[in-house]
């Protein structure tokens, strides 16, 4: 089984609608993190998380939230999704040990559609 | 400010000969650390390779190899004996330590075609 998952894969939506993209891991890291890919830009961080109890803005959060249910479980929403939210979503986690070394580990992704 | 920069959007290479991805950096932190991931054509991202700022010799792992001049801020990717699965997209990322934010900063990317 994948150590980082994504639910759902796939996923189209209206405007306005209200979603909720999942990610859970059973690496038992506590640094868990959203990015969004969109061709020719990279990857932008939207949130991150260090534990439970400590939720942290990205570069690009507005229009998004999150909630850290439990150490494996991060969880992204869309309160009024949006056609330029249409992106590649990608939740990773990571076992930072101090220092720059802080390797992250991905989900698959959860491709978003906006309509 | 930190920044990435990966200045090929596609790159060409035969197979089985061997290919060098750009990557420069921009930042005045002295402790930082620079990775590689792949991107299949599946979506996922791959881990490759991991080069400390205070790192003297340059990471290598398996075919991968990280061509790092500190003061050129440069953290080449050199990919050796390319195979037709090295197919992929390329990132590069930084994460600098103490003026960072905690953040790991990722390049456009640089898509590879491998070619039979």
């Amino acid at each position: 089984d994948a150590d980082v998952t994504q639910t759902p894969r796939n996923r189209i939506t209206k405007t306005g609608k209200r979603i909720m993209l999942e990610c859970s891991q059973t690496k038992g890291h506590d640094r868990m993190y959203w990015y969004r890919q969109d061709p020719g830009l990279g990857l932008r961080l939207i949130y991150y998380s260090f534990d439970v109890k400590d939720i942290n803005k990205g570069e690009i959060s507005d229009g998004y939230s999150v909630s850290r249910q439990a150490q494996a479980k991060f969880s992204l929403s869309l309160e009024s999704a949006i056609p330029n939210q249409t992106a590649l979503y990608f939740c990773a986690t990571s076992d930072f040990s101090g220092g720059a070394s802080e390797t992250q580990y991905f989900g698959p992704g959860t491709r978003l559609l906006v309509l | 400010a930190q920044k990435i920069t990966q200045t090929q959007p596609g790159m060409f290479v035969q197979e089985k000969e061997a290919v060098t991805l750009d990557c420069t950096y921009d930042t005045s932190d002295p402790s930082y650390g620079l990775f590689w991931y792949k991107q299949p054509s599946s979506g996922e991202m791959i881990f490759l390779i991991y080069q400390g700022s205070y790192d003297q010799q340059n990471a290598t792992e398996g075919r991968y190899s990280l061509n790092f001049q500190k003061a050129r801020k440069s953290a080449n990717l050199v990919i050796s004996a390319s195979q037709l699965g090295d197919s992929a997209m390329y990132f590069c990322a930084m994460r600098a330590v103490n003026t960072g934010g905690f953040k790991t900063i990722f390049g456009a990317g640089t898509r590879l075609f491998v070619k039979a």
